[in-house]
């Protein structure tokens, strides 16, 4: 069974302040993505990272993906109230069976305090 | 655009009864998915459909059955309802494999008393 753990668990910080959430595993996958999930909705696919290294920006948030494609970090500059969430990362297996099967992190739960 | 549409969005069953919840996508995507949130644990694949008519176990399938009559419908059966069934259920569509640029629905709060 692949794993990715995400740390830290929970993260409470003020509005403005920077921030890293962080997605680690010992398997490689073929790609990863970030969801990010509101309470009482279902995710919402923010990125997907395919190649080693690669690195993706969407406004404020800047996603990395590691050059070994086992581990990926999400950053946020000049946090907002409305970045409160949780954020899940999710990853496809890079070979053998399952491919279909994505893995998912436990999740971030990200508070933002105005 | 409707997306994925889920149906109940909530639902209190007693043990030992069944149900099905409802999947509906209408972006003609072949991979459809169902998963179970439970607190603090991550979503976890029940089963998964690569296109109409091919189904597949996901890592807890226990307890839970699925059909893919159609492209656009999905649907998760409960038999014998458990306590242990409790959950947020989720089901997902995406245009490419591995679950890849997958949208979601809205989920099923489903407790089972």
């Amino acid at each position: 069974t692949q794993l990715l753990e995400q740390s830290p668990q929970f993260l409470s910080i003020q509005e403005g302040e920077n921030l890293t959430v962080y997605c680690n595993s010992s398997s490689v996958f073929s790609s990863l993505q970030w969801y990010r999930q509101e309470p009482g909705e279902g995710p919402v696919l923010l990125v997907t990272v395919v190649t080693g290294g690669e690195v993706k920006k969407l406004k404020r948030l800047t996603f990395q993906f590691g050059d070994a494609r086992k581990d990926s970090s999400l950053h946020i500059t000049a946090a907002q109230p409305g970045d409160t969430g949780l954020y899940l990362c999710a990853g496809a297996p890079a070979s053998g069976a399952g491919s279909y099967q994505l893995t998912f992190g436990k999740g971030t739960k990200l508070s933002v305090i105005p | 655009n409707a997306g994925v549409t889920q149906t109940p969005k909530f639902r209190i069953l007693k043990i030992g009864q069944s149900m099905t919840l409802q999947c509906t996508q209408d972006m003609n995507h072949n991979y459809m998915y169902w998963y179970r949130q439970d607190p603090g644990m991550g979503l976890k694949l029940i089963y998964y459909s690569v296109g109409a008519g091919i189904t597949d176990k996901g890592e807890v399938p226990n307890g839970y059955n699925v059909s893919r009559s159609t492209t656009e419908d999905f649907p998760l059966r409960l038999e014998l309802a458990a306590p242990s069934q409790t959950s947020v259920y989720f089901c997902a569509s995406s245009y490419l494999p591995e679950g890849r640029g997958a949208f979601f629905g809205q989920g099923t709060r489903l407790t089972v008393v």
